[in-house]
């Protein structure tokens, strides 16, 4: 069973602080995506990465995808209470179906 | 992009009946998902839903226990049959339609007493 482990599980910090969020597997992924939940809402989607090593930049986060298509992080600069939200990674080896990751909770204090 | 909506938002219900979810898009879809997110956690995805033919479960899910219809391009529905506590949590119905991101609709948040 493929498995897509998130860390931290939360995160609370202050509105300024950066902070980096990390989905690991053992498993190779041809495709890895990034969505943001807010409560009451469905995920979001952020960004799409697929090339081993590509870092993709929207506006204050960037998201990367290990060498070996395994893992990625997003890393949040400046963060702002309006980044509150469930952040989850997904994964495809290459079929319509994702899997999703366990999910990072983040809240942003003002 | 695809817009997504979902009814009911939310229930409560009685243990030992059944709801059905519906989810409409606003465009024709190639596919269309139902997913569970379980209070406080990640997604799980329960099902595809197959235009014309059944569905195809995942591993833990079974037909008699959520049965979904796919009448058309842009329309399913979920049925949660026989309900438990145990199946309170938020369902989810994604599309995507030809390339590889999702669109998600609301959810319907189910609460089973």
């Amino acid at each position: 069973t493929q498995l897509l482990e998130q860390s931290p599980q939360f995160l609370s910090i202050q509105e300024g602080e950066n902070l980096t969020v990390y989905c690991n597997s053992s498993s190779v992924f041809s495709s890895l995506q990034w969505y943001r939940q807010e409560p009451g809402e469905g995920p979001v989607l952020l960004v799409t990465v697929v090339t081993g090593g590509e870092v993709k930049k929207l506006k204050r986060l960037t998201f990367q995808f290990g060498d070996a298509r395994k893992d990625s992080s997003l890393h949040i600069t400046a963060a702002q209470p309006g980044d509150t939200g469930l952040y989850l990674c997904a994964a495809t080896s290459g079929t319509y179906k994702y899997i999703f990751g366990t999910g990072t909770r983040l809240k942003v204090l003002a | 992009s695809a817009v997504i909506s979902q009814k009911p938002s939310r229930d409560i219900c009685q243990r030992g009946t059944s709801l059905t979810i519906q989810c409409q898009v606003d465009s024709q879809v190639t596919m269309m998902f139902w997913y569970r997110q379980q209070p406080g956690q990640s997604l799980t995805l329960i099902a595809t839903a197959n235009q014309g033919s059944e569905a195809t479960y995942e591993s833990g899910f079974v037909i008699d226990k959520f049965p979904i219809s796919r009448p058309n391009l842009t329309f399913s529905t979920l049925t949660v049959s026989n309900m438990s506590p145990e199946d309170s949590s938020i369902y989810l119905c994604s599309v995507t339609s030809g390339g590889n991101e999702q669109f998600f609709g609301p959810g319907t948040r189910l609460t089973v007493l």
